[in-house]
């Protein structure tokens, strides 16, 4: 069983579409996280959530918003999508902040 | 505002001889540090973590990190190479309470 899945795996879009990345973890954690890493592999996190509320919110524009309906998912909306945030987005959790971090297997999204 | 530096973009080895990847970082307090690894078109992977106690920790895949405080380094090593040990190598950090940053990556090329 995969501990933290994320769907889709690949995401082709065109500018100023809006898109969602779901994620999802089997791990009971309280914590869970959005990363980003650009092309030149770059990690930056945009999101951290804490028992379903937002913990914090790193400077992303707010066409990003994540969306917690349990602990269990994290979503991530993206609306007016533009070419400069085709990247690939990680998810992860962990069972506390400040404990080590389990990933998801990306999503890399291409907009076009 | 912590940070974490890794000075190398590329580490290349030759299999069977000791590879090293250098971590240093800056936190206001005591540091959280950790050692993840990157394989092609995955997420990262948890090798080893430092929070306490004896300044060489010991991880996955026969890896292993000395933390120096007086150096403010965290260098990931490892006594014998595999070609399989090649990927990207992140080191992070994080001050008590706050979220992760991570280092710019270094990628370790092991060679047969």
């Amino acid at each position: 069983d995969t501990a933290v899945s994320q769907t889709p795996k690949y995401l082709v879009t065109q500018m100023g579409n809006d898109k969602s990345i779901k994620c999802e973890q089997n791990l009971g954690h309280d914590t869970m996280y959005w990363y980003k890493q650009d092309s030149k592999k770059f990690l930056k996190i945009m999101f951290s959530y804490n028992n379903k509320e937002l913990i914090i919110n790193e400077t992303v524009p707010n066409r990003f918003s994540p969306k917690s309906p349990d602990k269990a998912h994290l979503n991530l909306h993206i609306n007016s999508l533009e070419l400069g945030d085709s990247a690939v987005y990680f998810c992860a959790s962990s069972p506390h902040p400040n404990e080590k971090l389990f990933f998801g297997s990306g999503t890399q999204l291409s907009v076009l | 505002a912590q940070s974490v530096a890794q000075p190398e973009d590329q580490v290349n080895v030759a299999e069977g001889n000791p590879l090293t990847v250098k971590c240093t970082y800056s936190v206001s307090g005591n540091p959280y540090l950790f050692w993840y690894v990157q394989y092609p078109n995955r997420g990262l992977q948890f090798l080893l973590k430092y929070i306490t106690g004896d300044n060489l920790v010991k991880g996955s895949y026969g890896f292993e990190a000395e933390f120096n405080k007086s150096q403010t380094s965290f260098h990931l090593k490892k006594p014998s190479a595999l070609v399989s040990d090649s990927a990207l190598y992140f080191c992070a950090v994080a001050d008590y309470g706050q979220n992760f940053v991570f280092g710019p990556g270094t990628r370790l090329s092991v060679l047969p």
